[in-house]
């Protein structure tokens, strides 16, 4: 398998833009998670699916932040429109039972 | 809710010197433990887990860790680090009785061994 895929790698875009971010989990993981990674803040869960359905999305930052899973093999990231404190790396993760998660690469986004 | 403390935020140490890293979780009930390496420029990978049975757990590379559930930690440790351990460590959690399916992370150890 080739392990959790996400698109862009790396984003930099202007304030006021819209970006979004892709990610492909894992075949067979019913568990979906996006996370953003800061120096301030570290790790932190913005929301999971489990079987496309969004679970938990406590972790999302504001409404300009949306995800959407629809269908098992894909989901979005979207934040709009993006600011400069947005920048941070972003992973998704997928786990079969949400205990083991694996970690995509992560996508770098710099909002100017 | 549940939170988890990684006191040392940078360690440096140099090679074949022994490591241990701490982690301190705030939760009283039944948890699942969890630790995970980010090489520089790479994802996080899995280093090890517990969920119950023996609180010593082996890992891969060399790397263990004990769960002591009086301390309410789940220290990593390695009996002599190499160059390439040079990554930042995430110890995370999972409290079982919330029904949460998520983790949480603490805020990363960096680790920077020196040749």
């Amino acid at each position: 398998d080739a392990g959790v895929i996400q698109s862009p790698r790396h984003e930099v875009t202007e304030m006021g833009q819209e970006v979004t971010l892709r990610c492909k989990p894992i075949s067979g993981h019913d568990y979906l998670f996006w996370y953003r990674q800061t120096m301030m803040r570290g790790l932190e869960l913005l929301i999971y699916f489990n079987n496309n359905v969004p679970i938990d999305d406590s972790g999302m930052p504001e409404d300009r932040f949306s995800a959407k899973m629809p269908n098992a093999s894909f989901s979005t990231l979207k934040i709009q429109p993006s600011e400069p404190r947005d920048s941070a790396v972003y992973f998704c993760a997928s786990s079969r039972d949400f205990l083991e998660q694996f970690f995509g690469p992560g996508t770098r986004l710099t909002v100017l | 809710a549940q939170s988890v403390s990684q006191h040392n935020h940078h360690v440096i140490l140099s090679e074949a010197a022994s490591l241990e890293l701490g982690c301190n979780y705030s939760y009283g009930g039944t948890v699942n433990l969890f630790w995970y390496v980010q090489y520089p420029g790479q994802h996080l990978q899995l280093l090890l887990k517990y969920f119950s049975g023996d609180p010593l757990v082996k890992g891969i590379k060399g790397f263990e860790a004990e769960f002591i559930k009086s301390k309410f930690s789940f220290n990593l440790r390695k009996p002599s680090v190499q160059w390439s351990d040079t990554a930042e460590y995430f110890c995370a959690v999972n409290a079982q009785d919330t029904g949460r399916r998520a983790l949480t992370f603490g805020s990363g150890t960096r680790l920077q061994v020196q040749p």
